[in-house]
């Protein structure tokens, strides 16, 4: 079956730097995005990973292990701002996602 | 670019009563649109997906029936909650998708549907 894990909440200070994991078992893999959502609004795109390694971009880094079925969103800096929800989404055989359960990030002063 | 809005961004009915959402894609061609629901705390859920011009395909244990999905053009999409329930009150969530190779999603502001 479709499986897309990750943590429900975690919690972290500003300024500190925090990786949110999502471990997937899908029947078919076309890459993995992760999204920003904050409640009540439309998930906010973030990063795109295909092929393994490590995707930078300013404060946020995503990295992909296919093998592994593993990847992570880094955040640094934290600021209070970041305090969301996190979303991983699996491409499947299709274009359809399969959304993880998502992980509430806090930020705390 | 690659704007999706949604209407209205929220709405309060009556028990057994329709509601109809529109999804639109504001600078691009949708070719493919997706609806979600999502409950409170809990991630998206997809509930089904359509081309335009043909018929929405369902997601496993979503009635299509109460569920009306019509994509009558390339820039609009809708879904038509029928004989609404209190349950079925939830933050619904259009995407789109263009006819390119990319697998990215647009996702629009979402809809809060409150049904009581």
């Amino acid at each position: 079956g479709q499986n897309i894990d990750q943590p429900t909440e975690m919690t972290a200070t500003e300024g500190a730097i925090v990786q949110i994991n999502c471990t997937y078992q899908t029947s078919g893999f076309n890459g993995l995005f992760w999204y920003q959502q904050h409640a009540g609004e439309a998930p906010t795109f973030l990063s795109y990973n295909v092929l393994d390694g490590l995707e930078e971009k300013g404060r946020f880094s995503s990295f992909l292990s296919r093998s592994k079925g593993y990847s992570y969103l880094l955040l640094k800096e934290l600021q209070m701002k970041d305090s969301a929800s996190y979303l991983c989404a699996v491409v499947s055989g299709t274009y359809k996602y399969i959304f993880g359960t998502g992980t509430r990030l806090k930020v705390l002063a | 670019g690659a704007v999706v809005s949604q209407h209205p961004s929220w709405v309060i009915c009556k028990s057994g009563t329709s509601v109809k959402i529109e999804c639109r894609s504001l600078d691009f061609q949708a070719t493919t649109m997706f609806w979600y629901r999502q409950f409170p705390k809990q991630s998206l859920m997809l509930m089904a997906t359509s081309n335009e011009g043909s018929k929405a395909t369902y997601e496993q244990g979503v009635e299509k029936d109460k569920f009306l999905i019509n994509h009558a053009s390339l820039t609009l999409s809708t879904l038509t909650v029928t004989s609404a329930h209190p349950e079925d009150s939830s933050f619904y969530i259009c995407s789109a998708r263009g006819g390119d190779s990319s697998y990215e999603q647009y996702f629009g502001p979402g809809t809060r549907l409150t049904v009581t």
